[in-house]
């Protein structure tokens, strides 16, 4: 069945960087982008940042952009998320998310759990 | 900066109807038909209810619809249940190839 597999996640100091993963698996990686999505503790959904299927696109949040980077390997059925100068802020569960037809996230990984903290 | 707005929270009794509302701050957001519903019970993961406002995927209990009129897309349940409590959260795709969630709608079944 169709399944995204997060991985990364952990306890970094304000200022580093973590890189984030996403396995995919059940359905042709290639043909679908990719979204990353995260929930504060306690807080709401954020959008994050989304790759085109062909990696030749990609947008971020305003909260994130210039310092976080998505990408992709299709040859692995993987996208990752580089997130450098870390704040406070980014605290949260970090998700990946199929983009589906109809510009829906209709997919979603388990989450992993990123803490910025000294 | 566009936004969607959702009340905090609503409440029904087993059996009754809900709507959640799900308001957008600007009129290119609201001109868009590429609005989802997500259900988030604590702790679990995101599900997705409602596609392009009203389109709703295979598995999902037809207890659960959705509409837009303007600026407002909504998410009716009908026949509320127990396990309804949860978590809603509106979605909307914006027109510079970016996304926006509503903050969240709390659930309470009386």
């Amino acid at each position: 069945q169709v399944q995204l597999m997060e991985s990364g996640g952990g306890v970094v100091q304000p200022g580093r960087s973590l890189r984030l993963s996403c396995a995919a698996s059940g359905f042709i990686f290639s043909s679908n982008g990719m979204h990353w999505v995260r929930q504060a503790p306690g807080k709401g959904l954020e959008w994050v940042a989304v790759i085109w299927y062909d990696g030749s696109e990609k947008y971020y949040a305003d909260s994130v952009k210039g310092r976080f980077t998505i990408s992709r390997d299709n040859s692995r059925n993987t996208v990752s998320l580089q997130m450098n100068s870390l704040r406070a802020e980014d605290t949260a569960v970090y998700y990946c998310a199929r983009y589906g037809w109809g510009k829906v996230m209709d997919v979603w990984g388990q989450g992993t759990t990123v803490t910025v903290s000294s | 900066q566009s936004a969607l707005t959702q009340p905090a929270s609503v409440s029904g009794s087993p059996g009754q109807s809900i709507t959640i509302s799900c308001t957008a701050t600007s009129s290119d957001v609201g001109s868009y038909n590429f609005v989802s519903w997500f259900q988030q019970h604590p702790g679990k993961v995101p599900k997705l209810l409602i596609s392009e406002v009203t389109k709703r995927p295979s598995g999902v209990s037809n207890r659960f619809s959705g509409s837009k009129s303007g600026n407002t897309a909504s998410l009716t349940i009908s026949g509320l249940q127990a396990e309804d409590e949860a978590d809603y959260y509106c979605c909307s795709y914006l027109p510079s190839n970016t996304w926006v969630f509503g903050g969240g709608t709390k659930l309470t079944v009386l």
